[in-house]
């Protein structure tokens, strides 16, 4: 089976630094996922990792340790607009089927 | 990147009525879709995936016999929620992988019923 945890909520400050993390358990590992979810809105992709390191992409970075089942999100100079969930999502191996965790709702405030 | 519309984005129906909704790959062909529904304040729970030309593969808990999920083609996925019931009421997504194993999400339909 799978299973993912992930903090309920944080709140960090506007410019500010945050770092989500994400542990998961699995029985085949095909990949992590980040998604950005705003609320009524479907998910849109911020990350996938698939081999152990960091991933840049501009305020976004995701570290992966498959060997850990941990990953991280980490978003810099927050921003308001950056106040949505993040969800962390585990892709099994054969099939492309992603499981998603409860996800962590980010507060950013002035 | 890729494009995956769902139809409708919200409906309203009367208990005991089924309603339908619509997957659709806009610009790329999915063997493969998967249908999620999330609650309020709650992450995507997976439901089943859908399959091109064959049966549907639903998550443990799921009630096949009502969620009929019909992948009658590479581009076009339907659901379809019978005798719905107000616990029924919820917002469902679909999504479908490329093959750079990157899911696609539709926009969600939001089903409300009374």
């Amino acid at each position: 089976g799978q299973n993912i945890d992930q903090p309920t909520e944080m709140t960090a400050t506007e410019g500010a630094i945050v770092q989500i993390n994400c542990t998961y358990q699995t029985s085949g590992f095909n990949g992590l996922f980040w998604y950005q979810q705003h609320a009524g809105e479907a998910p849109t992709f911020l990350s996938y990792n698939v081999l152990d390191g960091l991933e840049e992409k501009g305020r976004f970075s995701s570290f992966l340790s498959r060997s850990k089942g941990y990953s991280y999100l980490l978003l810099k100079e927050l921003q308001m607009k950056d106040s949505a969930s993040y969800l962390c999502a585990v892709s099994s191996t054969g099939g492309f089927k992603t499981i998603f965790g409860a996800g962590t709702r980010l507060f950013v405030k002035a | 990147g890729a494009v995956v519309s769902q139809h409708p984005s919200w409906v309203i129906c009367k208990s005991g009525t089924s309603v339908k909704i619509e997957c659709r790959s806009l610009d790329f062909q999915a063997t493969t879709m998967f249908w999620y529904r999330q609650f309020p304040k709650q992450s995507l729970m997976l439901m089943a995936t859908s399959n091109e030309g064959s049966k549907a593969t639903y998550e443990q808990g799921v009630e096949k016999d009502k969620f009929l999920i019909n992948h009658a083609s590479l581009t076009l996925s339907t659901l379809t929620v019978t005798s719905a019931h107000p616990e029924d009421s919820s917002f469902y997504i679909c999504s479908a992988p490329d093959r750079a194993y990157e899911q696609y999400f539709g926009p969600g339909t939001r089903l409300t019923v009374t």
